[in-house]
């Protein structure tokens, strides 16, 4: 079956950063994603990967190795409005997404 | 104004009731998709359209229906509600004629069943 792991949840300060890890194991792939999804609103798009290696965008960047079957999403300078749950998704080979459970994100001051 | 309107955002109601979740958007985006989000559970596709006259099923459409109304409308209705469809459930739409965009989502419509 399709499956994508992320860590149920995790503890950053305030200023850190932090590594949000995603492996997966799909029929196919075709690109992943990251949202982003404070508690109780709509998730948001962070990130977009099909070729391996590093995209950066301001704070956060996100690191694809297909042939790991494995994605980070990188945040620095960590700011207290990151709070949220980080959300990342496979499209398949039928581009299809494929969502994992999302990683709860905890900023302490 | 949000670019993805659901209503009702919150509803709750008893097992056996018809409920229409509806969705809609201004982007002018062809394609429209309905998922439910539960605790612990990544997002699941119920329902998927990418133009009026086309409705696909997702991995949980069983208990659902959908109705594409017009291009900036796509309504999810339950026909009779059971307790296992308590979840939060999401609109969204994706730009472009691939699947590669990203999906701009309606702020979440809350179903309780009883």
């Amino acid at each position: 079956g399709q499956n994508i792991d992320q860590p149920t949840e995790m503890t950053a300060t305030e200023g850190a950063i932090v590594q949000i890890n995603c492996t997966y194991q799909t029929s196919g792939f075709n690109g992943l994603f990251w949202y982003q999804q404070h508690a109780g609103e709509a998730p948001t798009f962070l990130s977009y990967n099909v070729l391996d290696g590093l995209e950066e965008k301001g704070r956060f960047s996100s690191f694809l190795s297909r042939s790991k079957g494995y994605s980070y999403l990188l945040l620095k300078e960590l700011q207290m409005k990151d709070s949220a749950s980080y959300l990342c998704a496979v499209l398949d080979s039928n581009y299809q997404l494929i969502w994992g459970a999302g990683t709860k994100l905890i900023i302490k001051p | 104004d949000a670019d993805v309107t659901q209503t009702p955002r919150n509803r709750i109601t008893k097992t056996g009731k018809r409920i229409m979740l509806e969705c809609s958007q201004t982007k002018g985006h062809d394609r429209m998709y309905w998922y439910r989000q539960d605790p612990g559970l990544g997002l699941r596709l119920i329902y998927y359209s990418f133009d009026v006259k086309d409705i696909n099923k997702g991995e949980i459409s069983d208990g659902y229906s959908v109705s594409r109304q017009a291009q900036a409308k796509f309504s999810l209705s339950l026909e009779s509600a059971i307790p296992n469809q308590t979840a939060l459930y999401f609109c969204a739409t994706r730009e472009g004629q691939g699947d590669t965009g990203e999906l701009f989502f309606g702020e979440g419509s809350r179903l309780t069943v009883l």
